[in-house]
């Protein structure tokens, strides 16, 4: 069974630009969240979907947003890129009442 | 609101040594805890849960952990340590078990000494 999956699993993008990031959940699995960690912060909730739905949202700027498709797979977006995004971006996905499966996570450095 | 504190950022243990890393949590509802690892340029692997079916929980490669609500701790053990289990371990929990929305501790990173 494969697990979930994020691309790209590094980006290098330059301050001011936005930017994409998809994961794809493990088949059958409706729900998928994002974290952003870094250093200085650790790991810290973004947003959680599910079937489409946006169901829980951390304490992160509009600049962050998210969705999620009829398949599950999720994107989030970055707008107008600071130094301080420069993170791993971890996506997990579930079913309901499973565990939470976590992916590579996407390194994202902003130059 | 819901929190968790990791007592002590880095870890060094000989290999055959009991590993000890400590979790406190803190939440006005009965938590649901859990214990990730990672290891370098990957993400998270759960190693155990915490749901209140029993108070010691054991996980993958050897790990447990035993829940004390008079302590409201959730420390992570291991018997023996291995070279493998270097890596840095996290403490989370949630309101309610399948609920994505998790909060981490800080880390501990564990360093094991041939």
């Amino acid at each position: 069974k494969a697990g979930v999956t994020q691309t790209p699993r590094y980006l290098i993008k330059t301050r001011g630009q936005q930017v994409t990031l998809s994961c794809s959940p493990i088949s059958g699995h409706r729900s998928v969240s994002w974290y952003q960690q870094t250093p200085g912060q650790g790991l810290q909730f973004l947003f959680e979907y599910f079937s489409e739905t946006q169901r829980n949202k951390g304490n992160f700027p509009g600049r962050f947003s998210g969705r999620q498709f009829s398949n599950s797979r999720s994107e989030m977006n970055v707008s107008t890129l600071e130094l301080g995004d420069s993170a791993l971006y971890l996506c997990a996905s579930s079913f309901p009442d499973a565990d939470v499966t976590f992916g590579s996570g996407t390194r994202l450095t902003v130059v | 609101a819901q929190s968790v504190t990791q007592l002590g950022s880095h870890v060094s243990v000989s290999e055959g040594a009991l590993v000890l890393l400590r979790c406190n949590y803190s939440s006005s509802v009965p938590p649901y805890l859990f214990w990730y690892v990672q290891y370098p340029n990957q993400g998270l692997q759960l190693l155990l849960k915490y749901t209140s079916a029993a108070t010691l929980v054991k996980g993958i490669n050897g790990f447990e952990a035993e829940f004390k609500k008079s302590e409201t701790s959730f420390h992570l053990t291991k018997p023996s340590a291995h070279m493998s289990d270097a890596a840095e371990y996290f403490c989370a929990v949630s309101e309610d078990f399948g609920n994505e929305k998790l909060t981490f501790g800080t880390g501990t990173r564990l360093t094991i000494i041939p």
